[in-house]
């Protein structure tokens, strides 16, 4: 059965260190997205790609975070600096279109000391 | 702000007893909503994509209601079992908002044997 992969599962970094976490989805699905989960919160989404090209960022913090997905396919989303109040879940997902459901992978869990 | 809210945040319940919570929502501009699985240390997983007032579905012992004019879905566990212990997650999407799926913060359901 189709998976979308991340990795790493874990990552243990200081702040002020750069970090960066990766996704590769499900063969065929045009649309990625990147959440975050702050524990006791539902996931909150950082960054919607359509194909190679982000179509909403509007909650990704742009002076630390940055995403591409350059072939359109797997993608990255990096975190520089890192802050103490980034600790959370990363979590990636994929669908074949807008509408559909969701496909998530099993996240990143970051914690910044 | 689209607010979704899930109640109770958390539920312990004896197995082979039934159980069910809430997910509230906007009721107006309603295009989906979403319930998704999460269980400890693995991905989360879809459940229902549900779109139509009065929509019913079920999967195995699971199922879900949608009212989308007064803005709540509910989920059902029949004759829980420790397996069902998990973070059950709503999302709901919205014609105004694009195709962005806003989370609510999840009902942590734990089945004691």
């Amino acid at each position: 059965e189709a998976e979308v992969a991340q990795s790493p599962r874990y990552k243990i970094t200081e702040k002020s260190q750069a970090v960066a976490f990766w996704c590769d989805p499900i063969s065929g699905h045009a649309t990625l997205y990147w959440y975050r989960q702050i524990l006791g919160q539902g996931p909150e989404l950082l960054v919607q790609f359509q194909d190679e090209s982000v179509v909403d960022d509007s909650q990704l913090p742009k002076d630390r975070f940055s995403a591409e997905r350059l072939k359109g396919v797997d993608s990255t989303l990096k975190i520089q600096p890192a802050e103490l109040g980034d600790s959370a879940m990363y979590l990636c997902a994929s669908s074949s279109t807008v509408y559909n459901e969701q496909f998530f992978g099993p996240g990143t869990r970051l914690t910044v000391l | 702000i689209l607010n979704v809210e899930q109640s109770p945040q958390s539920l312990h319940v004896q197995e082979g007893d039934s159980t069910n919570f809430t997910c509230s929502f906007p009721s107006s501009n309603f295009y989906a909503l979403h319930w998704y699985r999460w269980e400890t240390a693995k991905s989360p997983e879809a459940l229902f994509v549900m779109t139509l007032n009065g929509d019913e579905k079920k999967k195995g012992r699971i199922s879900a209601t949608l009212n989308t004019k007064e803005g709540y879905s509910y989920l059902y566990i029949k004759g829980s079992q420790p397996e069902d212990s998990a973070t059950y997650l709503c999302a709901f999407m919205n014609k105004a908002a694009g195709n962005k799926l806003t989370f609510g913060g999840g009902t942590r359901v734990l089945v004691k044997p």
